[in-house]
């Protein structure tokens, strides 16, 4: 069973900071990795998809990593900003019984602080 | 493009009541979800479709029950409401296979009091 660690459970760092979260998953046999963010009372709006292929993905600020060997990914964002805060959560794809399972971390809340 | 649209947002339910929570995607997605999120929990998926007509149970099921007549609209159902369903419900969709990730709708909060 694919199980989905996201630590810290809150981030608090100061505006301009560079950050890193971290995605632990234990089955390596992904299909893709999914990073998102959400705002408080909203819904999940996706930053960045990794394909089991892939070891990167950019946008603007953020970089997303993959590293399935060991389990992991990183979200980096660089020269954090207040607008920034939120809670980002990490998503695994995996084959379970023939379905497509995804699994969720139970996110990182994130705090910029001015 | 509205992408996926849910609705209600907010919704306050007695004990017993039921309700549908409604789901509806512009995209010509194939695949649809509902999703519960419970304070400190991660998403836990309820129910699933892979195309019109087509539903299978998630990890939740209970409590619960959906219909897929159309690509566009996949509704979920709360029969006999209890304090347990209070949670957020979010539903999503994704193209052919979740290769190409998820898109979500913007929630439904419910309380069952």
């Amino acid at each position: 069973k694919q199980e989905v660690t996201q630590i810290p459970a809150a981030l608090s760092v100061p505006e301009g900071e560079n950050l890193v979260l971290n995605c632990s998953f234990t089955d390596s046999a992904i299909y893709n990795l999914q990073w998102f963010r959400q705002d408080p009372g909203k819904g999940l709006t996706s930053l960045l998809l990794i394909q089991s292929s892939q070891r990167e993905q950019t946008s603007g600020r953020l970089n997303a990593s993959l590293d399935k060997s060991s389990g992991r990914s990183t979200l980096y964002i660089a020269a954090s900003q207040p607008g920034d805060s939120a809670t980002y959560l990490c998503a695994v794809a995996t084959l379970s019984g023939g379905y497509q399972k995804v699994t969720f971390g139970t996110g990182t809340k994130l705090q910029v602080i001015p | 493009n509205a992408g996926v649209t849910q609705t209600p947002k907010f919704r306050i339910l007695k004990i017993g009541q039921s309700m549908t929570l409604q789901c509806t995607q512009d995209m010509n997605h194939n695949y649809m979800y509902w999703y519960r999120q419970d304070p400190g929990m991660g998403l836990k998926l309820i129910y699933y479709s892979v195309g019109a007509g087509i539903t299978d149970k998630g990890e939740v099921p209970n409590g619960y029950n959906v219909s897929r007549s159309t690509t566009e609209d996949f509704p979920l159902r709360l029969e006999l409401a209890a304090p347990s369903q209070t949670s957020v419900y979010f539903c999503a969709s994704s193209p052919r296979q979740v290769l190409y990730g998820y898109t979500f709708g913007s929630g439904t909060r419910l309380t069952v009091v």
